[in-house]
């Protein structure tokens, strides 16, 4: 096992078209989060699944934007309707319940011109 | 509700000099504390951490930090900085208590003058 893997590396967008992201944590990890930073600033907490329920939201994820993680495997973060301001790098990372680190993913970055 | 602030967006030391930066938290329960490092376009890795018990914490690359809970810092520090060490790091702060997530600073990014 490598690590938290992340696909695409990169993606180069049309404001309006939706794009997907996924995210296949660390095997035996059943808690994985998303964050999003933007350049400049710290990652910020978008969402975070233990197994396949989604557990908790931040206010930054608007109704555009969906993840899932049917299997308690593999995530996905989609975004619909994209904009300019989404333009942002996506982190991925999973982790054990209760353990205090949190293994992260090289990131999706996003472009939206 | 937890928050990090960290204290200067660029600093600048000469090779072999000593790397100080600046962390500072707010967290109304006991809190886990990180240090992570980025490198240009690639996700963060973990240098250190704090949970509980000795409160100088010894981490990867030679950076070590402690936690003061008097003056809620995490600072973290290096005796002598390589240019390998030029990168963005990012302090965190989060809890054992439900999510789990943690809470970034803005980042500080480290440059190694030759």
């Amino acid at each position: 096992d490598t690590g938290v893997s992340q696909n695409p590396r990169h993606k180069i967008t049309k404001r309006g078209q939706n794009v997907t992201f996924r995210c296949d944590p660390i095997s035996e990890h059943n808690r994985l989060y998303w964050y999003r930073q933007t350049l400049g600033q710290g990652p910020e907490f978008l969402t975070y699944f233990q197994n396949e329920a989604q557990l908790e939201k931040s206010r930054l994820l608007s109704d555009r934007f969906s993840a899932e993680r049917p299997k308690g495997s593999f995530s996905t973060l989609e975004i619909q309707r994209t904009e300019q301001g989404d333009s942002a790098m996506y982190l991925c990372a999973s982790s054990f319940p209760g353990a205090d680190e949190q293994y992260f993913g090289p990131g999706t970055r996003l472009t939206v011109t | 509700a937890q928050s990090v602030t960290q204290l200067g967006s660029h600093v600048s030391v000469s090779e072999g000099a000593l790397v100080l930066l600046r962390c500072n938290y707010s967290s109304s329960v006991p809190p886990y504390l990180f240090w992570h490092v980025q490198y240009p376009n690639q996700g963060l890795q973990l240098l250190l951490k704090y949970t509980t018990g000795a409160t100088l914490v010894k981490g990867i690359n030679g950076f070590e930090a402690e936690f003061k809970k008097s003056e809620t810092s995490f600072h973290l520090t290096k005796p002598s900085a390589h240019m390998s060490d030029a990168a963005e790091y990012f302090c965190a702060v989060s809890t054992l208590q439900g999510a789990q997530k943690l809470v970034f600073g803005q980042g500080t990014r480290l440059t190694i003058n030759p």
